[in-house]
């Protein structure tokens, strides 16, 4: 366990569903972060949040929109996806997002297959 | 660009040494992490680098050269619960202070 738990773990969708992933962490942490991993490729930063203020947006399609309603909660909201949005997504969270020196707690994952 | 390069995948034998190598781009370094990731599992913290040198925790180790932009994990007395992938990941700062991660090495350990 590390403190950041995510629900749910696994999700099926059509691409004309909405649905929301959630991600909370008990650690008591200033920064949330969504990662997107994909088959064989590296962990892609999604969005990085920090006192619920939303400091990086990494070039992410719409169909992803993220919600922070406070320092412990964030959600990613799903919408009209694509098959190859199927992945691991994991969300983290770390002290501080600005401090390099600040390890990152990941959660189990959710992971998605958009049908 | 801020690749950061390490191998697909590397096998070893129990009780054996393993060496797992990452590569990076050097500008806008500012420290690395090795995770540890089980299949189906999160990301696990291991180690952190910022200054050259080796950092010894255990059986694992973590070895930086920043000039070189090099950085290796030492894995020893392998054991079969560490099959699993290690990733490498770079912070990056200078107006963007983000981590990048690596794709990642699976290693296999056979008895």
């Amino acid at each position: 366990e590390t403190g950041v738990t995510q629900t749910p773990r696994h999700l099926v969708m059509g691409m004309t569903n909405k649905k929301s992933l959630k991600c909370e962490q008990h650690l008591g942490h200033n920064a949330m972060y969504w990662y997107k991993q994909s088959a064989k490729k590296p962990l892609e930063l999604m969005f990085v949040y920090s006192l619920e203020e939303r400091v990086e947006n990494n070039s992410v399609p719409s169909r992803f929109s993220p919600e922070c309603p406070n320092s412990s909660h964030l959600f990613l909201h799903l919408h009209t996806l694509q098959p190859e949005d199927s992945a691991l997504y994991l969300c983290a969270s770390s002290q501080d997002s600005t401090e390099a020196s600040n390890e990152q707690f990941f959660g189990p994952g959710t992971r998605l297959t958009v049908l | 660009g801020q690749n950061i390069d390490q191998p697909t995948e590397m096998t070893a034998t129990e009780g054996a040494i393993v060496q797992i190598n990452c590569t990076y781009q050097t500008s806008g370094f500012n420290g690395l992490f090795w995770y540890q990731q089980h299949a189906g599992e999160a990301p696990t913290f291991l180690s952190y680098n910022v200054l050259d040198g080796l950092e010894e925790k255990g059986r694992f180790s973590s070895f930086l050269s920043r000039s070189k932009g090099y950085s290796y994990l030492l894995l020893k007395e392998l054991q079969m619960k560490d099959s699993a992938s290690y990733l490498c990941a770079v912070w990056f700062s200078g107006g963007y202070n983000k981590l990048i991660f690596g794709a990642g090495t699976r290693l296999a350990v056979h008895p």
